[in-house]
């Protein structure tokens, strides 16, 4: 099945800055790739997703860039703040799999003030 | 648009009990899916239900099933708790075909 690796499990960045997760995935048929968004006690929310037939997706300080060949994607935030302060997952999914998604182990982003 | 809703919030259980989780959906959306959130393995895949029809299973033992009702609304069970199966189990709703999940605020199951 389909294993989807996330790094790095922690990541500590200055207001402003700008964060980078990474995720690879091994199944070259997963083909729909979301990032969710978890604030702490509260449910996950999709904040981008991109599929496979495009390269890059952003959604004004949040873009996501997919490089099939590698089986990677990566999520960028741009001029970070605190409020961006949460656990960032990825997930991968296969047309065949419906609606079942492999999720990586999550980044816990601080976001320092 | 009322969104995923999960009851109970809570629960605690003793070992050896069984549990039932409930889930309604977004309305409209007949897909229905579970997954168990812990801090150690993160978010784990345990089914995906379609109209009624269960179309996905992950790796988790048969102790773990769930079932869907014509209204779109999903239950799963767990019987015989053990006291790893203590975490957060959260349901996601989503339309025909890969699209966004919406994820519910999940049961934050105890077993002691």
């Amino acid at each position: 099945g389909e294993n989807v690796e996330q790094h790095p499990s922690t990541l500590s960045v200055q207001e402003g800055d700008s964060a980078v997760i990474k995720c690879t995935y091994s199944d070259s048929a997963s083909n729909y790739f979301p990032w969710y968004k978890q604030e702490l006690g509260k449910r996950p929310q999709l904040i981008i997703d991109i599929r496979s037939n495009v390269g890059e997706k952003k959604d004004q300080r949040i873009a996501v860039t997919l490089n099939k060949t590698a089986k990677h994607f990566s999520l960028h935030i741009t001029e970070t703040q605190p409020e961006d302060s949460a656990v960032y997952f990825c997930a991968a999914s296969t047309l065949y799999n419906f609606n079942k998604f492999y999720f990586g182990s999550g980044t816990k982003l601080n976001v320092k003030p | 648009k009322a969104g995923v809703t999960q009851t109970p919030r809570y629960l605690i259980k003793t070992r050896g009990q069984q549990v039932t989780l409930s889930c309604s959906p977004i309305s409209g959306h007949r897909s229905v899916s579970w997954y168990q959130q812990t801090p150690g393995q993160g978010l784990q895949f345990l089914f995906e239900y379609f109209s009624e029809t269960q179309r996905n299973k992950g790796n988790f033992p048969g102790r773990f099933s769930g079932r869907q009702f014509s209204n779109s609304r999903s239950e799963m069970n767990v019987s015989t708790l053990e006291l790893g199966d203590s975490a957060l189990y959260l349901c996601a709703s989503s339309l025909e075909g890969i699209t966004e999940a919406f994820f519910g605020q999940g049961t934050r199951l105890t077993v002691v």
